[in-house]
């Protein structure tokens, strides 16, 4: 079935470090991709999202670039804030479903030091 | 303002009582969802619903009910069957078609039990 694995946190960066945080699918047909950020005691705002291969999508200084090749949708900020600390979660939904339900990953918890 | 209001934001549960939490959005989505989420884990699909007057099982429905009575309610009941409630529940809603696969999120509810 559908699934979702990005790295597990915690990942503690100092400020204006580079941010990897990876993220690979297993999926049938054409799925779209998602980053999702949840900040401490909030829910869920979408961050960016991509919608076919080779696509990148890109907000607030993160990008990610949809990779068939090698089903990975990584995401990546040349230099983090403080204000970046969250918790982001990797995801996609398959247009091929009628349902239109998302499939997350576990979450990756980021805290940025200045 | 358009979004999406979740209450109460803090819920306490006694041993064999159900619960109610509230979903309401004013963004006239036809689709709403229902996810859990505990420590590391990501979020797992409880119910969701397309339109009024219908709904289905996600992953780990039992223990939980849900009602469609109205396009922009969505009320989730927590029964004295889950064993386990304490958990930060987040409700959803989606538009349908293409757009349908950007979900937007409300802040939350926590449950804890007493």
């Amino acid at each position: 079935g559908d699934s979702v694995t990005q790295m597990e946190g915690p990942v503690t960066l100092s400020e204006e470090a580079f941010l990897t945080i990876n993220c690979t699918y297993t999926a049938t047909g054409y799925p779209s991709l998602f980053w999702y950020v949840q900040y401490p005691g909030e829910g869920l705002q979408l961050l960016l999202k991509a919608t076919k291969a080779d696509d990148k999508g890109s907000n607030k200084g993160f990008e990610a670039t949809y990779r068939k090749e090698t089903t990975s949708f990584h995401l990546e900020k040349g230099s983090v804030q403080v204000s970046d600390s969250a918790v982001y979660f990797c995801a996609l939904t398959n247009r091929g479903s009628t349902l239109g339900r998302l499939y997350f990953g576990r979450g990756t918890q980021l805290t940025v030091w200045p | 303002d358009g979004g999406i209001t979740q209450s109460p934001k803090y819920l306490f549960r006694k041993e064999g009582q159900n619960v109610t939490l509230s979903c309401e959005q004013n963004l006239n989505h036809d689709a709403m969802y229902w996810y859990r989420q505990d420590p590391g884990q990501g979020l797992r699909l409880i119910y969701y619903s397309q339109i009024v007057n219908d709904f289905q099982k996600g992953d780990i429905a039992e223990g939980y009910s849900v009602s469609r009575e109205k396009k922009e309610s969505f009320p989730l009941t927590v029964t004295s069957a889950q064993k386990n409630p304490t958990a930060f529940y987040l409700c959803a809603s989606s538009p349908q078609g293409l757009a349908a696969e950007t979900q937007y999120f409300g802040p939350g509810t926590r449950l804890l039990v007493l």
